[in-house]
């Protein structure tokens, strides 16, 4: 298994600010994703985040909203920039251990006003 | 990555074999079928995975079709903890550097009742 911490776990956030959500991992790991989750709804994939080059993104997500950044093999971050109530969502880290395995962090849950 | 096509929702009988279908009619030959689960409120929990032999762990069993057009995750014996979304997601694999990545489609809302 793998412990991976998110921090915020929860925030709210006003209309046209930017939140940047941290993912720490116990122990190096290769591939780290990052999902998000609106009310309802299955994960969608946002990006994979590339250690030492720029992140890969989902067709319908762009650098300049969600930029990634995974300066080593246990931590990364995911930008929400100029927030709209349409980002209300939880974003979620996730990072591949042995054996073709995702583990989940928890999320943050971030409801935008 | 070849899309799949699960019920939305099942019941179980608490105590019951549970058997939650998934079809993939489009696989690939190189694709595997992953089953995940998120229980209400926290991340998605890796199950089971599978290219072409059946296979089977503490958590459940995973059945593959011969033609690999379909396959049925069984959780033997489920209990009420076991209600949550699952998701059947079929991907070449998560290979570092070769663009692996899993995407979740809407997956079985499954409900184990006493």
């Amino acid at each position: 298994s793998a412990v991976i911490s998110q921090k915020p776990s929860r925030d709210i956030c006003q209309r046209g600010t930017s939140l940047t959500i941290q993912c720490q991992v116990d122990s190096q790991v290769t591939m780290m994703f990052w999902y998000r989750q609106q009310p309802g709804q299955s994960l969608t994939l946002i990006a994979t985040a590339n250690q030492g080059s720029e992140a890969t993104y989902e067709s319908g997500f762009v650098i300049d909203k969600f930029p990634i950044s995974r300066p080593n093999l246990t931590f990364s971050t995911l930008t929400v920039s100029n927030m709209s109530p349409e980002d209300s969502s939880i974003y979620l880290c996730s990072v591949l251990r042995s054996n073709e395995k995702l583990f989940f962090g928890s999320g943050t849950q971030l409801s935008v006003l | 990555d070849a899309k799949t096509t699960q019920p939305t929702s099942m019941d179980c009988a608490e105590g019951r074999a549970a058997n939650l279908p998934c079809n993939h009619s489009t696989i690939s030959g190189n694709e595997y079928v992953y089953w995940y689960r998120q229980i209400h409120s926290q991340g998605p929990q890796y199950i089971i995975h599978g290219l072409k032999n059946n296979e089977t762990n503490e958590m459940a069993s995973l059945i593959i079709t011969e033609d690999r057009k379909s396959s049925t995750l069984i959780l033997p014996h489920a209990t009420l903890r076991d209600t949550a979304v699952y998701y059947c997601i079929v991907s070449r694999g998560l290979i570092y550097n070769q663009g692996g990545k899993l995407i979740f489609g809407q997956g079985t809302e499954l409900s184990v009742k006493p």
